[in-house]
């Protein structure tokens, strides 16, 4: 089966931590996405990336960067984290021109 | 810019009962839409799509219809169970320019036995 695995399920970070969340998929896929899924506002885009070293901004990226060194792995880094950025994080990824996302079971950030 | 619609949630069906989620869309051009479903602790798994009008996309039970006319994607199912309590979302991407998933709200589900 093929895989996305994000590295952490449920994380807790302190206000102004610089928090990373890592995203590995084993499908030698082109593309990668990181959104945020909250409650009433569905999933929305912060950030994707169409191949390696290429980053694009969503339609939400303030108070984020990412980094996509290696095809397989894409991090999202919140600089310094802030209580308005709990959420839940998801991350996918889908071969260049095919309808299908994979996406991973998701990370749940807490900043307290 | 695109934008996706969803029926308002929560949704509250007893077993047996018919389902219906309105999906409504905004965009140029013919995107492709898309339902994923999310069950509790898990992420979104593709549920069923339609890549052009009137395609008619369907999977384990459930169908929704391609309706240009009325830019929409309704999800149905004749007969729920108590395993289709989940996150409904409906989403599109447009063919040409970044092909990002556009999502809508999301509708959960909850079938009491």
């Amino acid at each position: 089966d093929v895989k996305v695995t994000q590295s952490s399920r449920y994380l807790v970070k302190r206000t102004g931590e610089k928090v990373f969340l890592e995203c590995v998929q084993d499908m030698d896929h082109e593309n990668m996405f990181w959104y945020r899924q909250d409650p009433g506002l569905g999933l929305r885009l912060i950030y994707f990336s169409y191949d390696v070293k290429m980053k694009e901004k969503g339609d939400i990226p303030e108070g984020y960067s990412v980094s996509r060194e290696k095809k397989e792995r894409f991090s999202l880094i919140l600089e310094s984290a802030s209580t308005n950025q709990t959420s839940m994080y998801l991350c996918a990824s889908r071969q260049q021109g095919a309808d299908g996302y994979t996406f991973g079971s998701g990370t749940r950030l807490t900043v307290v | 810019g695109d934008s996706v619609t969803q029926m308002e949630g929560p949704v509250t069906l007893s077993e047996e009962a018919f389902l219906t989620i309105n999906c409504t869309y905004t965009a140029t051009g013919y995107p492709s839409l898309f339902w994923y479903v999310q069950y509790p602790g898990e992420g979104l798994q593709l549920l069923l799509k339609a890549t052009k009008a009137d395609d008619k996309g369907s999977n384990k039970g459930f169908e929704a219809t391609y309706r240009k006319e009325t830019t929409s994607f309704h999800l149905e199912k004749g007969s729920v169970q108590v395993s289709d309590s989940a996150v409904y979302f409906c989403a599109l991407t447009r063919i040409q320019g970044a092909q990002k998933l556009v999502f809508g709200q999301g509708t959960r589900l909850t079938i009491n036995p």
